[in-house]
């Protein structure tokens, strides 16, 4: 069965270092999303692609968050400098336009 | 935005019960979806359920999209029914979710 896929899994860094996140989407898929989940919530978008165009980045701070999806297939999720808050799980997940979205594994991130 | 809101917050149950959980939302939406969050941080889609009922095993959904409000119902509760369950409401192709159900089950 065809899944989204993250990496790193998990992830350490150091407050205001560099960190980078990656998805591949289920091929085929043109819509792919980042969302970040803190613990105890639900998942809250950051962004939203359709193809390689961004659709919906109203939530994402842009001061330090910076995402892309240059062919249109997968995609990275940057952070720069690191704060202790942004200390969450990051998920992608991708969907034919209209249909189920499936979720990725998710990327846990702990900042120190 | 639209607002979606999820009761219980917390349910602790033995292996064998059922029981039911529930969504509201504030708004029209083009779809809703169920998820089963697991110990690991996947979701796991359940289902995609914007009117009607549908049932997976011993899992069932409805939604009445008129009153904006769905039920997820478990049926026959075991163990690995343990983990958080949310429900998403989908509104321009984005997931807006609610705040989880803390799903519990007891041996």
């Amino acid at each position: 069965e065809a899944e989204v896929a993250q990496s790193p899994r998990y992830k350490i860094t150091e407050k205001s270092q560099a960190v980078a996140f990656w998805c591949d989407p289920i091929s085929g898929h043109a819509t792919l999303y980042w969302y970040r989940q803190i613990l105890g919530q639900g998942p809250e978008l950051l962004v939203q692609f359709q193809d390689e165009s961004v659709v919906d980045d109203s939530q994402l701070p842009k001061d330090r968050f910076s995402a892309e999806r240059l062919k249109g297939v997968d995609s990275t999720l940057k952070i720069q400098p690191a704060e202790l808050g942004d200390s969450a799980m990051y998920l992608c997940a991708s969907t034919l336009s209209g249909n189920t979205i499936y979720f990725g594994e998710g990327s846990w991130l702990t900042v120190v | 935005g639209i607002q979606v809101e999820q009761s219980p917050p917390d349910l602790i149950l033995q292996e064998g019960a059922n029981s039911t959980l529930r969504c509201n939302f504030s708004d029209s939406v083009n779809n809703l979806q169920w998820f089963h969050q697991n110990p690991w941080g996947q979701l796991i889609n359940l289902f995609y359920i914007p009117s009607g009922t549908k049932q997976n095993g011993r899992l069932s959904a409805t939604t009445v999209a008129t009153e904006r409000y769905s039920l997820l119902y478990i049926s026959s509760s075991q163990t690995t029914d343990s983990g958080v369950y949310f429900c998403a409401v989908d509104t321009d192709y984005k997931l807006s979710f609610g705040a989880g159900t803390t799903v519990t089950v007891r041996a």
